[in-house]
């Protein structure tokens, strides 16, 4: 069945990268999204990649797609403390209707 | 910048009873959906609505849950006889079209407490 699967937590000093981590299951997805969750807000989308792509960098934003092992990442250069946030990982296939999500990754930057 | 908005933002019910949370999505949108996230748990869908009636539904979406767009604007969720399992961050999402790379925008989310 389709699954993806996130770390839950990740800490990073201000200014550093941050590289946030992603697998999924589902051979056929088509498409794959970051999505960033600030406390009280709804799901922001970031940035998505196609699946016959291996990167795309958006300003500070990195999506990198390993197809093979089916593993997204997102990096966040020269993370501020504006980027903690919830970021969620999700993927869906053409044509479909419905978004599968991560559980989501807890970014804390510390100043 | 357009948004879709929910209210209410937190729902207290008692187990049994009914609720319908509300949405209003973007005007010019065509295509709805529901999604839901239990505490610490991952983002799921529930339905998807289009040409008023349901083009997708998970298997959570039960006869306990339906939907409705009873006027130009509202999205509404109802959830006939609540359950505590049923507590969880609610969140409606509205798009122009069914392509998946068309951005999905999300509503702030309703907060519903089944006691």
């Amino acid at each position: 069945g389709e699954d993806v699967e996130q770390s839950l937590f990740l800490s990073v000093r201000e200014g550093d990268s941050s590289v946030i981590n992603c697998t999924y299951t589902d051979s056929s997805s088509t498409y794959l999204y970051w999505y960033k969750q600030e406390p009280g807000a709804g799901l922001q989308l970031l940035t998505y990649i196609f699946s016959n792509m291996d990167m795309k960098q958006d300003q500070r934003l990195t999506v990198l797609l390993n197809k093979k092992d089916k593993h997204l990442s997102l990096r966040i250069a020269d993370t501020q403390t504006g980027d903690s946030a919830i970021y969620f990982c999700a993927e869906s296939r053409a044509g479909g209707f419905k978004t599968i999500f991560g559980a989501g990754t807890r970014l804390f930057v510390k100043a | 910048e357009p948004e879709v908005t929910q209210t209410p933002s937190h729902q207290v019910t008692q187990m049994g009873q009914e609720v319908i949370l509300r949405c209003v999505p973007i005007s010019n949108h065509l295509y709805f959906y529901w999604y839901r996230q239990i505490l610490g748990q991952k983002v799921e869908f529930l339905v998807s609505f289009y040409n008023n009636e349901i083009s997708e539904k998970s298997e959570i979406f039960d006869d306990q849950f339906s939907v409705e767009r009873p006027d130009g604007s509202n999205f509404t969720l109802k959830i006939r006889s609540t359950k505590l399992e049923d507590s969880a961050m609610y969140f409606c999402a509205s798009r122009t079209s069914g392509r998946t790379t068309d951005t999905q925008y999300f509503g702030p989310g309703t907060r519903l407490t089944v006691l």
